[in-house]
C-alpha cells in the first residue's frame, strides 16, 4: 500500500496567491483528516470527513479556508488569498470508520507563504 | 474532549527505559487511549492503543491503572532513534475527533 499520498510536498507562494493542497487517502479508508502544524501552535486538526462528507470543520481558521472531498480518494484543501501566517505544514491522515480508528498520516506540504 | 497532559520534555540515554506519564482526569467511559510518534519532517505515526489494564506489542507498552485517568507509555531500551516527539490522545472510537496536545519531546543521547 502506498500510504497516504499528499502532494506538492512543499509549495512556495506570494501573498494574496491561491493555493491547493492534495491529499490520496488509503484505498478502503472512509475517514479523511486535514491537520496544520506550526512550532507556535502544534499539530491543528482543521477538518475531517466521514464517507466524503464534512463532520466537523471547527478547526478551519476563516473563510479563506476551504476543503472538499468529491469522492473516496481524493481531497483537497484551498487557501485563497494565502497569507504569510498560513505559512505551516499541512497533514492529511485517512482511516477506517471501523473497530481501529487509528490514523495514518501522509508525509506533509511543506507551505511557505512570502 | 478529554484534555491532556505530558511532560513538554524528557531526556534519556541509549539502552535505558523510558516511561512518558500522561494525564486524563476525564477521560469518558468509551474513550480509548492512543499514542502516536513524530520524527521531523514527518508526519505522526501510530505507536499503541489501549482501553485498560496494560497492551503491549513489538514497539511498546502502554499501561492504564484502573481508574484511567492516566496512562504512562513505556519504551524499552531506546536508541537514538527514538528521538521524537510522542503524543497522547483521548477519543471515543466512535468519534474522529481527537486533538493532539503538545507532546513529549524526548531526546536519546549517546
Amino acid at each position: 500500500d502506498a500510504g497516504v499520498i499528499q502532494s506538492p510536498r512543499h509549495e512556495v507562494t506570494e501573498m494574496g496567491q491561491e493555493v491547493t493542497l492534495r491529499c490520496k487517502p488509503i484505498s478502503g479508508h472512509n475517514s479523511l483528516f486535514w491537520y496544520r502544524q506550526t512550532m507556535m501552535r502544534g499539530l491543528e486538526l482543521l477538518i475531517y470527513f466521514n464517507n466524503n462528507v464534512p463532520i466537523d470543520d471547527s478547526g478551519m481558521p476563516e473563510d479563506r479556508f476551504s476543503a472538499k472531498m468529491p469522492n473516496a480518494s481524493f481531497s483537497t484543501l484551498k487557501i485563497q488569498p494565502s497569507e504569510p501566517r498560513d505559512s505551516a505544514v499541512y497533514f492529511c491522515a485517512s482511516s477506517t470508520w471501523t473497530s481501529d480508528e487509528t490514523q495514518y498520516f501522509g508525509p506533509g506540504t511543506r507551505l511557505l507563504v512570502l | 474532549l478529554a484534555k491532556t497532559t505530558q511532560p513538554i520534555s524528557m531526556d534519556s540515554y541509549e539502552g535505558q527505559e523510558v516511561n512518558i506519564t500522561c494525564s486524563h482526569n476525564n477521560i469518558a467511559t468509551n474513550d480509548y487511549i492512543t499514542w502516536y510518534q513524530q520524527f521531523p519532517s514527518q508526519g505522526p505515526r501510530f505507536i499503541i492503543q489501549g482501553y485498560k489494564t496494560k497492551v503491549t506489542n513489538e514497539v511498546a507498552s502502554l499501561f492504564i491503572p484502573a481508574d484511567r485517568k492516566s496512562s504512562t507509555l513505556s519504551l524499552p531500551r531506546v536508541s537514538l532513534s527514538d528521538t521524537a516527539v510522542y503524543y497522547c490522545l483521548v477519543g471515543d472510537k466512535g468519534n474522529n475527533d481527537m486533538r493532539f496536545g503538545a507532546g513529549t519531546r524526548l531526546t536519546v543521547k549517546p
